[in-house]
């Protein structure tokens, strides 16, 4: 079946400028994630939405960033007034979690936006 | 808060040799532990996960890893890598009251022929 999906596959823009990042998951899955991989940074956890839950927003790094996750599927990442250290590779991932320590703890991951902020 | 460490970012082994990869987390509470694999050119995938039970994981292609609760640690072994291992290794923790996952920075595998 489909994997999850992320558009652009890359971007360039100017600073200031504000940015959209897509992500479609997998049909049929609960929880989305948003992380960003930095050169020798790792995966930093972004924001994530389980179900119809609040979202854990607690690892946006500034309000510039903000997301929403629209019917429960379709997500947006927006990062406003783009600054140079902003550039990265955004990832999504999504999961069927119904309960924890099922053996649907699984992430699937998106192949992921390259932002470069110039 | 939780967090996890990967000491190595870098582990070059001869093919056919084994190989351990550390990750060590930060909290002791009950956690999941996960670890995903980036292949060249691909996206994360999940080489193996503990969530509760027997404390050694098997995971896909040969890769095994043991939850050690008293040394708060999840190191990744395999007892004779591929060149095709050559990829980048990412260690993983949530705990039990969050589907909020930390990912440690990674370690680069380089299989030497």
């Amino acid at each position: 079946g489909a994997g999850v999906s992320q558009s652009p596959s890359n971007k360039v823009t100017e600073k200031g400028k504000d940015v959209e990042l897509r992500c479609d998951p997998i049909s049929g899955h609960t929880a989305l994630y948003w992380y960003r991989q930095s050169l020798g940074q790792g995966l930093e956890f972004l924001i994530y939405f389980q179900g119809n839950s609040a979202p854990d927003k607690s690892g946006l790094p500034s309000d510039r960033f903000s997301a929403e996750r629209t019917g429960g599927s379709v997500s947006t990442l927006t990062i406003q007034r783009t600054q140079q250290e902003d550039s990265a590779v955004y990832l999504c991932a999504s999961s069927l979690v119904t309960s924890r320590a099922s053996d649907e703890e699984t992430q699937y991951f998106g192949p992921g936006t390259r932002l470069l902020v110039l | 808060a939780q967090s996890v460490t990967q000491l190595d970012s870098q582990v070059p082994v001869f093919e056919e040799a084994p190989v351990e990869l550390r990750c060590n987390y930060s909290s002791s509470v009950s956690v999941y532990l996960f670890w995903y694999v980036q292949y060249p050119n691909q996206g994360l995938q999940l080489l193996l996960k503990y969530l509760s039970g027997s404390t050694l994981v098997k995971g896909i292609n040969g890769f095994e890893a043991e939850f050690n609760k008293s040394q708060t640690s999840f190191h990744l072994r395999k007892p004779s890598v591929h060149i095709s291992d050559t990829a980048e290794y990412f260690c993983a923790v949530s705990d039990s009251g969050t589907y909020k996952y930390i990912f440690g920075t990674g370690t680069r595998l380089k299989v030497l022929a």
